[in-house]
């Protein structure tokens, strides 16, 4: 079975420039979350799908970021304009979306804003 | 205000040794708590978990210990290996699909 695949792993971009991040779930997993980790510290949620529905954006910085999941599989995390503090590692999770279910894990996208 | 603390940064333990993890969390509401490794440039994976309803889970060298009334858990890994050193982050959730982590714990496990 395929884990969560996540695109680019790395990515350097100049402050004010736009950057995105896409994720593709495990196969027939409904829920589907984007963390944000920061170095040194764990997974913040920035946003939770429960299909193509987000149920919990509260954390989501809405001034500068954007999600989106189209016919509730990939998805996608925008930053538009990126600022310095934005560098960190962004995470994508899925899980089956039963109560309680661990979630799995991609290898993350590790942004640089210069 | 961290509802998830994990107060040791770093942690070495001698092959073979017992390896605890703490974890403590403020909120009352949370009644499921997991446990998940990190390797470097790698997503955390799940380890264990344990729901409000026991004091103990065991997985193998893994056992997952919860003391509800010091809102405080904890993971034992027996015996410890090389390859067990990681980052391991713990996890709280109240019931529903959302989970806290703590800041994690760097385990080295010297041969």
């Amino acid at each position: 079975e395929a884990g969560v695949v996540q695109s680019p792993r790395y990515k350097i971009i100049e402050k004010k420039q736009p950057v995105a991040f896409w994720c593709n779930p495990i196969s027939g997993h409904n829920t589907l979350y984007w963390y944000l980790q920061n170095l040194g510290q764990g997974p913040e949620l920035l946003i939770r799908y429960e299909n193509e529905e987000a149920v919990d954006d509260s954390q989501l910085p809405k001034d500068r970021f954007s999600a989106e999941r189209l016919k509730g599989v990939d998805s996608t995390l925008k930053i538009q304009p990126a600022e310095l503090g934005d560098s960190a590692v962004y995470l994508c999770a899925s899980s089956p979306g039963t109560g309680g279910a661990e979630q799995y894990f991609g290898p993350g996208t590790r942004l640089t804003v210069t | 205000d961290q509802q998830v603390k994990q107060n040791s940064p770093s942690l070495s333990v001698q092959e073979g040794r017992i390896s605890i993890l703490n974890c403590d969390y403020t909120n009352s509401m949370f009644d499921y708590f997991l446990w998940y490794k990190k390797y470097p440039a790698e997503g955390p994976t799940f380890l264990i978990s344990i729901s409000s309803i026991k004091d103990k889970n065991e997985d193998g060298r893994f056992t997952v210990f919860l003391n509800k009334s010091a809102k405080h858990l904890s993971l034992h890994i027996v015996p410890s290996q090389p390859g067990d050193s990681a980052v391991y982050f713990c996890a709280a959730s109240d019931g529903g699909q959302n989970f806290v982590f703590g800041p994690g714990t760097r385990l080295s496990v010297l041969p």
